[in-house]
């Protein structure tokens, strides 16, 4: 278990709609991270948020929004789904101790979701 | 670009043998880390072993060692006395700064099979 927590474990959705996925990070981290993982793209960076604030953006489509709440915990907003939405989320979180490219990032147990 | 290639889609090695796996990476940056994760069937995401691009030596995790050739971009990971529950997906990943922060980009993986 690397104490970050994914809720839910799986979504089915429609096209069209919105969801929301939640995560909460190991305790003490600060970061948290988002990825989308799909058999045709693999893994890929969706953001990151430290502290509050977005750090870093990757391959997030304006369709998709997150933020981190004062508590820490982060969530992800998934709207308009189409079909090619489908693929497991993970969430993972780090200390983020300032050291360029040393924080490990621990994952989450991710959300799969499904668009029908 | 690609920035991480694992050229082997699949992998077989005997229980108890070593096996290694190959990564290579592409990047501009003089200050990066380097990981291995493994995805067993059930989806998880465990970090495995970290390399930072300044560390002189090669980094050791219990029987996961990572061979660290900086001049050539390398960062393979070697299992020692492999184990069936060794069999999963398994991703090297490098983090690096740049535009719009630090980002993790992941290999599309390599899928290790252990016989018994």
């Amino acid at each position: 278990d690397s104490g970050v927590t994914q809720t839910p474990k799986h979504l089915i959705t429609a096209t069209g709609q919105r969801v929301t996925l939640r995560c909460s990070p190991r305790s003490g981290d600060l970061s948290v991270y988002w990825y989308q993982q799909s058999l045709d793209q693999g893994l890929q960076f969706l953001i990151q948020y430290y502290n509050g604030e977005e750090r870093a953006k990757g391959n997030i489509l304006e369709r998709f929004s997150a933020q981190q709440f004062p508590d820490l915990h982060s969530e992800l907003n998934l709207s308009s789904l189409e079909l090619g939405d489908s693929a497991l989320y993970f969430c993972a979180s780090s200390v983020d101790s300032g050291g360029r490219g040393t924080d490990t990032q621990y994952f989450g147990p991710g959300t799969r979701l499904t668009v029908l | 670009a690609q920035k991480i290639t694992q050229t082997q889609p699949g992998m077989f090695v005997q229980e108890k043998e070593a096996v290694t796996l190959d990564c290579t990476y592409d990047t501009s940056d003089p200050s990066y880390g380097l990981f291995w994760y493994k995805q067993p069937s059930s989806g998880e995401m465990i970090f495995l072993i970290y390399q930072g691009s300044y560390d002189q030596q090669n980094a050791t995790e219990g029987r996961y060692s990572l061979n660290f050739q900086k001049a050539r971009k390398s960062a393979n990971l070697v299992i020692s006395a492999s184990q069936l529950g060794d069999s999963a997906m398994y991703f090297c990943a490098m983090r690096e700064g740049g535009t719009g922060g630090f980002k993790t980009i992941f290999g599309a993986g390599t899928r290790l099979f252990v016989k018994a």
